[in-house]
């Protein structure tokens, strides 16, 4: 159950787009159509905006894209607003009812 | 409103138990797998544990594997979580989190506002 692996940080300016990269191993992201992503702001609790790799929750604009090759899952956040500045975490099935998630990465908006 | 409110969190010498309880509304409770999720202050997600809709399938992290039992109750809409053992590093704040309909690996969409655990001396 090692944890997914995020960038630390990432960061652009309003109306660019940002990638986050989320990499596992063929045990989890490579393995299962169960990637999914979060946005968590200061003091809230986490809120989903992409599960199944790359679908969309009701609610969550198609600002926010999901795609995985091979083990390693993205999030393209385009279109850059500033409540887009937040945590952004990574997290997939890995088998025997468990589950993983990601380092996290924080989204700057400059 | 689909809803969910943990309880239970509170301040417990290390060795000693804590049960987390999380209350489901708006929603059918025993269609739906359940999980714990923790998170230190300032820190990332850590997923902790699940149960399938039916109470039949159990995963638990590896940090907490032999000491935490996660439960449901369907006729009550509730989830709980047994804590003992605890240690200083499972000090964290504890979210209950809805899963998916009959679906071991689904996402979590709905999630509760935590409770906090703190194990100190």
């Amino acid at each position: 159950q090692s944890a997914l692996t995020q960038p630390p940080s990432a960061s652009g300016s309003p109306g660019q787009s940002v990638t986050i990269s989320c990499t596992g191993t063929s045990s989890d992201v490579g393995g299962y159509k169960y990637v999914s992503w979060y946005q968590q702001h200061p003091g809230k609790a986490p809120k989903l905006m992409i599960y199944e790799v790359s679908k969309w929750p009701s609610g969550v604009p198609d600002r926010f894209s999901g795609s995985k090759s091979g083990n390693t899952a993205s999030l393209t956040v385009s279109g850059l607003q500033a409540e887009d500045e937040a945590d952004y975490y990574c997290s997939s099935y890995a088998g025997s009812n468990s589950v993983v998630f990601g380092g996290g990465t924080k989204v700057t908006v400059l | 409103e689909v809803q969910l409110v943990e309880s239970g969190g509170g301040l417990v010498q290390p060795g000693r138990s804590l049960r987390l309880s999380c209350e489901a509304s708006g929603f059918i409770f025993d269609d739906y797998a359940m999980h714990w999720v923790r998170q230190v202050p300032g820190k990332g997600l850590e997923w902790v544990s699940h149960i399938s809709w039916n109470g039949g399938g159990i995963g638990y992290a590896d940090s907490v594997k032999g000491r935490f039992t996660i439960s449901r109750d369907n006729a009550k809409n509730s989830l709980s979580l047994q804590m003992n053992s605890l240690r200083v590093e499972d000090t964290a704040l504890y979210y209950c989190a809805k899963g998916g309909r009959k679906c071991t690996g689904c996402a979590f969409d709905i999630w509760g506002q935590g409770t906090m655990v703190t194990v100190s001396s």
